[in-house]
This record gives C-alpha cells, sequence and structure tokens, in this order.
C-alpha cells in the first residue's frame, strides 16, 4: 500500500478561521512532509517531520502551524490566512533510508476569502 | 548545491508518437533522481527512479529514462504517447547534502498530447 491520504480535498475559509488539513499513512514511513503548490509551479517545501519531530521549517509564516502527533499522522493547523496563501496543499511521507522516494497524497484545494 | 533544469515547459506531441521530456541535473553526490507525474488537481504519482543501480530505468505507464552522468541528464521517455498522458511532469532530485529527505524540483513540463 503506497497510499496518502489527506482530509478534506477542499477546503473553503475565511481570514478569521481556524481550521485544519489532515494526512495519514500507513506505509511505515518516519518521514513526513508539507508542501504548497500554485498553479503551473512546482511544489515549495514548508516542514518536513523525521522521527515525529520538527526537522525543517522553510521560514513558513507563523499562521501556518504543523503537529505530527504520531508516526501515521501530520496535520497542518490554519489561522487567520491570506488571500496569498489559497494553493494545493500536499502531504507526502518517505522513509529515512537513503532513497527518499517521497509518496504524496491527492492534496487539499484551499481557498481563502 | 544540487538543482534540476527542465529544458522545455511545454511539450506538445501527437498521440501514438514518442516523447522525450529532457532533464539536467546538477550535484555534488552520487544523485537520486525522480521523475514524477501531475495530473490536473491531483498530487503527484512517481513514475520512476534512479538511485545508483541500473542506468536505464523503467517506470510505469511505458516511461523510461536513462541516467547519463557524463551529460548529467535524465530524460524521460515513452515509445507512443496516450492521450492520458497530459499531465505536468516533474524531474526531482534529492538533497542528499542534508540527509533531511528533501527533494529540489524541477520547473515542470507541461505534456500535451493531440488526438
Amino acid at each position: 500500500d503506497t497510499e496518502v491520504t489527506q482530509t478534506p480535498k477542499h477546503l473553503v475559509m475565511g481570514m478569521t478561521n481556524k481550521k485544519s488539513l489532515k494526512c495519514e499513512q500507513h506505509m511505515g514511513h518516519r518521514a513526513m512532509y508539507w508542501y504548497k503548490q500554485k498553479a503551473k509551479k512546482p511544489p515549495e517545501l514548508m516542514f518536513v517531520y523525521s522521527y515525529e519531530k520538527l526537522s525543517i521549517n522553510e521560514s513558513v509564516p507563523s499562521r501556518f502551524s504543523p503537529e505530527c502527533p504520531n508516526s501515521s499522522l501530520l496535520n497542518l493547523h490554519l489561522h487567520a490566512l491570506q488571500p496569498e496563501d489559497s494553493a494545493l496543499y500536499l502531504c507526502a511521507s518517505s522513509r529515512l533510508d537513503g532513497t527518499y522516494e517521497q509518496y504524496f497524497g491527492p492534496g487539499t484545494r484551499l481557498t481563502v476569502t | 548545491a544540487q538543482s534540476v533544469t527542465q529544458l522545455d515547459s511545454h511539450v506538445s506531441v501527437s498521440e501514438g508518437t514518442p516523447v522525450l521530456l529532457r532533464c539536467n541535473y546538477s550535484s555534488s553526490y552520487s544523485p537520486s533522481l525522480f521523475w514524477y507525474v501531475q495530473h490536473p488537481n491531483k498530487g503527484l504519482q512517481l513514475l520512476l527512479k534512479y538511485t545508483s543501480a541500473a542506468t536505464l530505468v523503467k517506470g510505469i505507464n511505458g516511461f523510461e529514462a536513462e541516467f547519463k552522468k557524463s551529460e548529467t541528464s535524465f530524460h524521460l521517455t515513452k515509445p507512443s504517447a496516450h492521450m492520458s498522458d497530459a499531465a505536468e511532469y516533474f524531474c526531482v532530485v534529492s538533497d542528499q547534502s542534508s540527509n533531511t529527505g528533501k527533494l529540489i524540483f524541477g520547473q515542470g513540463t507541461t505534456l500535451q498530447v493531440k488526438p
């Protein structure tokens, strides 16, 4: 099973709302990633968790708050977002054995109004 | 520093004709290279990967890529395009300097398949 699941598929939120994106994998991967992707662009890395600890934060604004409750789950908490944060948010996971291929979820299409 | 350059932002082929998507890389290490495909409003799907085994790598859906160290290239090919191949394709190298699993993406190539 090489599936990464993400919920919800679509999310519309106002600038004062608080919402969360969820990601789950059952491949035993010990690294999980959040990416932001704008139209016609490659994904941009936001956060990396290795062994459930935050290992990379690519200078992401604090209105995005990641959480890794266990080795299978990854959340992204959203608060006070801006319209320019509207994008496809992708979750991925990988082993940490030197090959590093990442398996991506289908993404959450976020619209901030 | 590692980097990836996809030489064409847009490629258009007719159904049934060969596909060639070009990618050059730069790496101080023995690289791990990947091709991913993304259909509209979908996540990325791994097509194939090179990790220092055979230089000709076969992937899913009839795609293959050849690692050429002398040319620092990892071009993606398919003998006969299908309408369902129309998508965005990303050439990717792993950032092995940091041992974090971080990936470095090319800018993408849009493949159009005409009937």
